[in-house]
């Protein structure tokens, strides 16, 4: 899981909460990004950021937000209006080199709505 | 709509047999392809990526991708399967400006036995 952290690996939230996720990387990467994981459906992409203070959704991002004001922190808030939240959630990051570089990923964090 | 297709949900082999897992793509331009297998409760590891050039790629733990242009697949497979390689196992494709945005299969579930 080299480098990523993620936290906690386990939440529990009451319908109506926001909830923020965290992920740290000490890669010194420029690329960070947000997938959700449902059984079936493999990793969709939520959000995705190539450098600092800015960032681009990806498919699924209504319902979520992000932020990322420093290059190791990219965390993602779930948000009431998520209609769906409970999810394996994981996050990735990448070196400013698509054709050469690869994600790593975090090991994830588990949300469950209650 | 850009997708990545892993037409088996599962494949089961014996130890020691050759494996095949099956992916397709559909991404516009000459897409960055790859491999990630994850185990449970974990996130991704990168087994091997192509990027150009020799259309059979070596990775990690004796895998190999083998990237067919005519038919827009990029299968993976392995001489001699162990079961220590049962887990779950994405394609992908980095697609958009600079190869940032990747494209996930839903994934295939691979079993060996004994």
């Amino acid at each position: 899981d080299g480098g990523i952290t993620q936290s906690p690996k386990y939440l529990f939230r009451k319908e109506g909460q926001n909830v923020t996720l965290s992920c740290e990387q000490n890669l010194n990467h420029d690329a960070m990004y947000w997938y959700r994981q449902d059984p079936g459906q493999g990793l969709r992409l939520i959000y995705y950021s190539q450098i600092v203070n800015d960032f681009q959704k990806g498919d699924i991002a209504e319902g979520y937000s992000v932020s990322r004001e420093k290059k190791e922190s990219f965390p993602l808030t779930v948000t009431s209006a998520q209609k769906n939240p409970t999810a394996f959630y994981l996050c990735a990051s990448m070196g400013p080199t698509p054709s050469t570089d690869t994600q790593y990923f975090g090991p994830g964090t588990r949300l469950t709505v209650l | 709509a850009q997708s990545v297709a892993q037409p088996e949900d599962q494949v089961n082999v014996a130890e020691g047999n050759p494996l095949t897992v099956k992916c397709t793509y559909s991404v516009s331009g000459n897409p960055y392809l790859f491999w990630y297998v994850q185990y449970p409760n974990r996130g991704l590891q990168f087994l091997l990526k192509y990027i150009t050039g020799d259309n059979l790629v070596k990775g990690s733990y004796g895998f190999e991708a083998e990237f067919n242009k005519s038919q827009t697949s990029f299968h993976l497979k392995k001489p001699s399967a162990l079961v220590s390689d049962s887990a779950l196992y994405f394609c992908a494709a980095a697609s958009g400006p600079g190869g940032f945005k990747t494209i996930f299969g839903a994934g295939t579930r691979l079993f060996v036995k004994a």
